[in-house]
């Protein structure tokens, strides 16, 4: 079963300093993962995606995500918070070993960026 | 993103109404889902169709059908529409090919308030 936890339902930042939205996964075969940005009264678009060639993802406007087997966790990082940081972020496992290529997304980390 | 878009955008409706949705994608994906977003919960699968002859259950389909007219096109009907399906809806589309780490590309959203 899979299966996506994102541990702060809220992260309040000040602008320019770092960024962590924690996820953790679970799945019963190899995962992909994702993380999809939610910006308001826009849809979700691709931040980046975990595709097992390297466990550091480098994704758009400054973001990465660390794959950690160990821990089951796919954290998000930024260096520098940026004030159109500001929205909701989903971490997202699909079963690698299921045809139906579903999407599990987590319930949302709602980023606020304070000047 | 343009490529896939969906109407309307926003709809207000009264309870035991049939309201249908509709997406369009000009992405030439054979895949498309609905799901239906809601404050706090993330997103929830209701049907997906890997390609017009094909039409499965998601994990919340009950109230809700679907029709895949082409492979452009996947409408989402409620038939008799309650309150508790107040929300915001994506449709989505993916392209299985050789790569098991394809993301999702969604729409704008749809969102559905019954009184």
């Amino acid at each position: 079963a899979q299966s996506v936890t994102q541990l702060d339902s809220h992260v309040s930042v000040s602008e320019g300093t770092p960024v962590l939205l924690r996820c953790n996964y679970s799945s019963s075969y190899s995962p992909s993962l994702f993380w999809y940005v939610q910006h308001p009264n826009k849809g979700l678009q691709l931040l980046l995606k975990y595709t097992s060639a390297a466990t550091l993802v480098k994704g758009i406007n400054g973001f990465e995500a660390e794959f950690k087997k160990s821990e089951t966790s796919f954290h998000l990082t930024k260096p520098s918070a940026h004030m159109s940081d500001a929205a909701e972020y989903f971490c997202v496992v699909r079963d690698r070993g299921s045809t139906l290529g579903r999407l599990y997304f987590g319930r949302g980390t709602q980023l606020t960026v304070w000047p | 993103d343009a490529d896939v878009t969906q109407t309307p955008r926003n709809r207000i409706t009264k309870t035991g109404k049939r309201i249908m949705l509709e997406c369009s994608q000009t992405k030439g994906h054979d895949r498309m889902y609905w799901y239906r977003q809601d404050p706090g919960l993330g997103l929830r699968l209701i049907y997906y169709s890997f390609d017009v002859k094909d039409i499965n259950k998601g994990e919340i389909s009950d109230g809700y059908s679907v029709s895949r007219q082409a492979q452009a096109k996947f409408s989402l009907s409620l038939e008799s529409a309650i309150p508790n399906q107040t929300a915001l809806y994506f449709c989505a589309t993916s392209d299985p090919g050789t790569d098991s780490y394809n993301e999702q590309f969604f729409g704008p959203g749809t969102r559905l308030t019954v009184l």
